[in-house]
């Protein structure tokens, strides 16, 4: 069956601009986390959709948004960008909330680069 | 405030001899402990877990112990091969949320 599909895969945007990434999770998973990685940092949890509803969120500042369609599939926003944004931004689909068994599906990522 | 910490940014292991890769955690909450593996310009893709009430988990060539009382978790590849340089993320989770290090880069040497 697809993986977890992202779009776009690479994309770079100037300071103070907004970016909106997609994710498709596998087909019939419900949950989609969202994770930021930067050299150093390891993968840094933004926040978890459970059917349409917002179920965890990590400690990133207000301009990071999500949301997630019936369909399952999920959008984040990031507004005003600054440099510090730049990073690989990670989707990952479980069957369950945040399954507790940690057990997650990762798409490829989408590479942003703000200037 | 990093919760899960792996404290060796890389690691290089020649082939056939066995890879240890270490993990602490601060959080005594943590019930599940994960590995994750990552190759360059793919998503992290799982490997191997296990729950706090074991202390060893094994996997074909991988295991993973937990030592609780120190907080402590390591990943053990024997052998090495070559196809197992990657970046290894320990994870760990509880109340639903999963709490990632920074990752260890294998290099295994021919």
């Amino acid at each position: 069956k697809a993986g977890v599909t992202q779009t776009p895969r690479y994309l770079i945007k100037t300071r103070g601009q907004q970016v909106t990434l997609s994710c498709s999770p596998i087909s019939g998973h419900r949950s989609v986390s969202w994770y930021q990685q930067t050299p150093g940092q390891g993968l840094q949890f933004l926040f978890e959709y459970f059917s349409e509803t917002q179920r965890n969120k990590g400690n990133f500042p207000g301009r990071f948004s999500g949301r997630q369609f019936s369909n399952s599939r999920s959008e984040m926003n990031v507004s005003t960008l600054e440099l510090g944004d730049s990073a690989l931004y990670l989707c990952a689909s479980s069957l369950a909330i945040l399954a507790n068994t940690g057990e997650l599906f990762f798409g490829e990522g989408s590479r942003l680069t703000v200037l | 405030d990093q919760q899960v910490k792996q404290n060796s940014p890389s690691l290089s292991v020649q082939e056939g001899r066995i890879s240890i890769l270490n993990c602490d955690y601060t959080n005594s909450m943590f019930d599940y402990f994960l590995w994750y593996k990552k190759y360059p310009a793919e998503g992290p893709t799982f490997l191997i877990s296990i729950s706090s009430i074991k202390d060893k988990n094994e996997d074909g060539r991988f295991t993973v112990f937990l030592n609780k009382s120190a907080k402590h978790l390591s990943l053990h590849i024997v052998p090495s091969q070559p196809g197992d340089s990657a970046v290894y993320f320990c994870a760990a989770s509880n109340d639903y949320k999963l709490s990632f290090g920074a990752g260890t880069t294998v290099t295994v040497r021919a």
